[in-house]
């Protein structure tokens, strides 16, 4: 079945640091991808999606791009800031019954 | 504007009780969903619902139990608790499901079972 594979965390970085987190994906056809993100103590926000192949993902400075030929939706950010410390979760929807597959999400710590 | 609200935020239980845990959205969305989450595992869904009067199960459904009788409520049950069920308890909308939807979350539902 479909499925969401992502890097383990903590990924602990330095403020100003380059940011990439992994994914990557199994699914049938062509599904949406999304990164959602999970601040402490509140629910999951989505932060950027793409729904075709090659499509690039954008929010508060963060990017992703669907490689439909890698099978991936890695997430990066050029200069990371202590407020983007959270959870982050890659997501697909499945096109055969549209439902969120999860990856098991990353947790990252920013240091001033 | 309130989105998705959850009640309570935070809930301790014994073994063996019962208790609702309240879900309320007010973006007149039709598709709405409970999910569980817990260390490493990413978000699980138990139930789901693609409108009023209609519910089915997802990945990890028993020992929960859910009802739509509004397009705004989707209230899930632990019928009687049990310490594996503890965990945080998330319930999402989103417009009738697409593949572009994103969906929208509450807060969640700190629930521990002792």
């Amino acid at each position: 079945g479909d499925s969401v594979t992502q890097m383990e965390g903590p990924v602990t970085l330095s403020e100003e640091a380059f940011l990439t987190i992994n994914c990557t994906y199994t699914a049938t056809g062509y599904p949406s991808l999304f990164w959602y993100v999970q601040y402490p103590g509140e629910g999951l926000q989505l932060l950027l999606k793409a729904t075709k192949a090659d499509d690039k993902g954008s929010n508060k400075g963060f990017e992703a791009t669907y490689r439909k030929e890698t099978t991936s939706f890695h997430l990066e950010k050029g200069s990371v800031q202590v407020s983007d410390s959270a959870v982050y979760f890659c997501a697909l929807k499945s096109r055969s019954n549209y439902q969120l597959i999860w990856g098991a999400g990353t947790k990252l710590i920013i240091k001033p | 504007n309130a989105g998705v609200t959850q009640t309570p935020k935070f809930q301790v239980l014994k073994t063996g009780q019962s208790m609702t845990l309240q879900c309320a959205q007010d973006m007149n969305h039709e598709y709405m969903s409970w999910y569980r989450q817990d260390p490493g595992m990413g978000l699980r869904l138990i139930h789901y619902s693609v409108g009023a009067g209609i519910t089915d199960q997802g990945e990890v459904p028993n020992g929960y139990n859910v009802s739509r009788s509004t397009t705004e409520d989707f209230p899930l049950r632990l019928l009687s608790a049990a310490p594996s069920q503890t965990s945080v308890y998330f319930c999402a909308s989103s417009p009738p499901p697409g593949l572009n939807q994103p969906q929208h979350f509450g807060d969640g539902t700190r629930l521990s079972i002792l």
